[in-house]
Order: structure tokens, then sequence, then C-alpha cells
């Protein structure tokens, strides 16, 4: 079974600069997740989506920050424009229904961020 | 809302010797108890989970977890370590009431050397 994947793994831009990052998630799974790993600190939610429906964005830094799911497939995040302090891991991650206890979220293995 | 304390950031141990990694919570509602690993440069690994049931939770590689509701802890523990077990190492709940949304610690660091 293939994991969720990412791309792109790394990327460096400069401040004011836009960004996007991509995720496909595991087949099958209805949730997907984005979240934010800021060096030294644990991963942050930034938003949730149940097929192509927003669950969660309560952290999501709305006035740059921008994430959809379409066709409840893949999903996109975006940043417009970047600031310094956006330098991080930004994780995919997908599960099944998350009402049903058992089910475990995968994580991809992450883009790495760095805005100069 | 629920928090997560991970009260050591590094933990250096040598090979084959145990360890134990301290993670603590709090929520006013109930939880479900994860502890997650992450190699350099590489996403989250699920070690174990604690929903319900036994409080004594193995997991994989070797490592198990203990539940404690009165203390609201949820440590890790191995008892002998190996240099590949090297990596970060959280610990992160999902409250009852959120529909899977992970909180996590800020994470212990494990040196492991010969």
């Amino acid at each position: 079974e293939a994991g969720v994947a990412q791309s792109p793994r790394y990327k460096i831009i400069e401040k004011r600069q836009s960004v996007a990052f991509w995720c496909n998630p595991i087949s099958g799974h209805a949730t997907l997740y984005w979240y934010q790993q800021i060096l030294g600190q644990g991963p942050k939610l930034l938003i949730q989506f149940q097929n192509n429906g927003v669950v969660d964005d309560s952290q999501l830094p709305k006035d740059r920050f921008s994430a959809e799911r379409l066709k409840g497939v893949d999903s996109t995040l975006k940043i417009q424009p970047a600031k310094l302090e956006d330098s991080a891991v930004y994780l995919c991650a997908s599960s099944l229904d998350p009402r049903e206890r058992n089910t475990e979220a995968f994580f991809g293995q992450g883009t790495r961020l760095t805005v100069v | 809302a629920q928090s997560v304390t991970q009260l050591d950031s590094q933990v250096p141990v040598f090979e084959e010797a145990p360890v134990e990694l301290r993670c603590n919570y709090s929520s006013s509602v109930s939880v479900y108890l994860f502890w997650y690993v992450q190699y350099p440069n590489q996403g989250l690994q699920l070690l174990l989970k604690y929903l319900s049931g036994s409080t004594l939770v193995k997991g994989i590689n070797g490592f198990e977890a203990e539940f404690n509701k009165s203390q609201t802890s949820f440590h890790l523990r191995k008892p002998s370590v190996h240099i590949s077990d090297t990596a970060e190492y959280f610990c992160a709940v999902i409250s009852t009431d959120s529909w899977g949304k992970l909180q996590f610690g800020a994470g212990t660091q494990v040196v492991v050397t010969p």
C-alpha cells in the first residue's frame, strides 16, 4: 500500500514570495490533515479536511495561508506572501474516519520550507 | 482544551541501557493517547496507542507505555535501546470530543551512544 506522498521535499524561497505544497493521501482515506512543525516544537494542526469539506481550520493564518482539496483526494497548501517565521516542516497526514477510534493517522515525509 | 507536556527535551542514553520518556497531559474530557517516532528527515510513525482497556500498551520495536489516569501520565519505556532508536519521540492526545485532531507535545530527542 502506497503511503502519503508529499512534494516537494525541500523548498527555499525569499520572504514575500509565494509557495505551494502538494499532498496525495492514502487511497480511500477521507480525512486529510496539514500540520506545521517548527524546529524544536511538536507538529501543530493547520487544517483538517473530511472529503472536500473543512472540519477545522482554526489554527490556519488565513491572511496568508490557504488550502484546498477540491475533489476530496489530493490537497494543496499555499502560503502567500511568506514570512521568515513560516520556516518549518509541513506535514500531511491522512486517515479513515477519525470518529472510529481505532483509526490511525499516517504521515508523509514532509516538506521542509526555508524562508530567507 | 487539552495540552501535552513532555518533561525532557533531550535524553542521552547508552546502547543496551533502558530508557523512559515522560509525558503528562491535561484535558477536561477523556483522551486517547499516542506515541510517535520521527527519524531524521522523515515523517511521523506510530509507535503505540492507548484507547481503552489494559493500561500497559505494547508497541513496535520493543517499546511499551503505561497509562496512569490518576497522574495523567503516559510514559514510554524500552528496556534496552539500540543505536537505531536515535530519533525524536512525540507524545500526542486526541480528545474524545474532537474529530481526530492530534495535539502533540514538544518532543523528546533520544540520542543513543555506544
